[in-house]
């Protein structure tokens, strides 16, 4: 079964708005996190790695205050999409590894959520 | 020059077929490797690990070659199920922190 959950799975709203989407680990304790986002036809791109209680890793090229992330407890990280635009429109996934297990391990992904902007 | 690249296809085969992909990794410090399989507007799923000395899981088998930095999947008697795309991943290691590289994927097409 899912070991990972993201929501919400689709969001349609207006240019200028805020858009919220969390992840959790189900059944089991997180305390890092990644963001993820694939544009059609193209790879998935790691964002940023979440960590439990303190600031969010990001990768070159993305902008730490347009996507904040907050990774408040060791279940749940959220990302948020300020003033989203259509070129902020993508598909946004959050994956975790089980505990125990090494960066070696392989993540697991969640459902992730479809984002358009009009 | 992409840091992983595989042919994006498509790859259209019948029903039965055997077909291989490939894919190419650029830092020779990549740690581990894997297959995900991703379907059509849903999120990547681990097919399997990949291993210097192959792994195999059902009709499915992988290879790793680290001298060449080359890694491949082998589908078997394809079913029509097995249609989807076929992430290539390597992870590289920043800090304590193991960071998934995506392949552009491969687009398999199995026909009846």
């Amino acid at each position: 079964g899912a070991v990972v959950s993201q929501h919400p799975s689709w969001v349609i709203c207006k240019s200028g708005t805020s858009v919220k989407i969390e992840c959790r680990s189900l059944d089991f304790q997180a305390t890092t996190m990644f963001w993820y986002r694939q544009f059609p036809k193209q790879s998935l791109m790691l964002m940023a790695t979440s960590n439990e209680g303190s600031k969010a890793t990001y990768e070159q090229g993305v902008e730490k205050d347009k996507f904040l992330i907050n990774h408040a407890s060791l279940t749940l990280s959220t990302l948020t999409v300020t003033s989203a635009h259509p070129e902020d429109s993508s598909f946004y996934i959050c994956s975790a590894r089980l505990p125990g297990q090494g960066a070696r391990r392989p993540q697991h992904f969640g459902d992730g959520t479809r984002l358009s902007i009009l | 020059r992409k840091e992983v690249e595989q042919d994006p296809g498509p790859f259209n085969v019948p029903e039965g077929a055997t077909v291989a992909f490939n894919c190419t990794y650029s830092n020779s410090a990549s740690q581990s490797f894997f297959w995900y399989r991703q379907d059509c507007r849903k999120e990547p799923k681990l097919l399997m690990s990949v291993y210097s000395s192959g792994n195999e899981d059902g009709r499915f088998t992988a290879q790793l070659n680290r001298a060449s930095q080359y890694i491949s999947l082998l589908i078997r008697d394809s079913k029509l199920s097995d249609s989807a795309t076929y992430l290539c991943v390597v992870t590289q290691y920043s800090g304590n922190t193991g960071k998934l590289i995506f392949g552009q994927g491969t687009t398999l097409q199995v026909k009846p």
